[in-house]
């Protein structure tokens, strides 16, 4: 069965700061790959998939991450925060031996943007 | 805006009772998935329907079941409800099985 791995629960960064949050995933082939966000009070918003093909994925809102197989990771990066950009980010991989494509998340990982 | 909608935003209810939250997905999707969202278990996948069928199932309660209708739309029954059972219910939905999944807003349940 398949994992998802935030180990950071909260990061807090300066607006304008780069931004790095961490995703290891467990999952016996290549699987879907998804990063979501979510608003105070909001639901789930796509901010990137990765399923195949290039490594380096670009998403919504300046947003991208990367998919590296030997370390199992898919970690989310933003080269400058926004203050717009707090909120809570949660990893999610797809693709189970069923043939489904029900979501497993992680714990997500809420950032703070100080001025 | 996702497209997916849920009714009601919010709901409030005793324990013991039983009550009913609906999602319509996006026009054309078949897929139509449930999720749970509280504090203690995070985000959860409950269950998934493709074209009216069960697809596939997570961790979902006895007490609870679901159903996707004629005209794609599902219903999410929850029954004997419990304290624990407080928490955002998230639907999403996908053009097809293996598609990227588009959530709706979620219902926020209190049971008092």
């Amino acid at each position: 069965a398949q994992s998802v791995t935030q180990p950071d629960i909260h990061i807090t960064v300066s607006e304008g700061a780069s931004l790095e949050l961490r995703c290891n995933y467990s999952y016996g082939a290549t699987p879907y790959l998804f990063w979501y966000v979510q608003s105070p009070g909001q639901g789930l918003q796509l901010l990137l998939k990765y399923f195949s093909g290039d490594t380096l994925v670009q998403g919504i809102k300046g947003f991208e991450a990367e998919f590296k197989r030997s370390q199992s990771s898919f970690n989310l990066r933003k080269p400058s925060v926004h203050w717009s950009d707090a909120a809570e980010y949660f990893c999610a991989v797809g693709l189970d031996q069923t043939g489904a494509n029900n979501l497993f998340f992680g714990t997500g990982t809420r950032l703070t943007v100080i001025p | 805006d996702s497209g997916v909608t849920q009714t009601p935003k919010h709901l409030i209810t005793a324990t013991g009772q039983r009550v009913t939250l609906r999602c319509s997905p996006r026009s054309g999707d078949l897929s139509v998935y449930w999720y749970q969202q509280s504090l203690d278990q995070g985000l959860q996948f409950l269950i998934q329907y493709y074209n009216g069928e069960e697809r596939a199932k997570g961790n979902i309660l006895e007490r609870f079941s679901a159903q996707q209708f004629p005209d794609l739309h599902s219903e999410l029954n929850l029954s004997s409800l419990e304290l624990g059972d407080s928490a955002l219910y998230f639907c999403a939905s996908s053009a097809r099985q293996t598609e990227t999944q588009y959530f709706g807003p979620g219902t926020r349940l209190l049971v008092l």
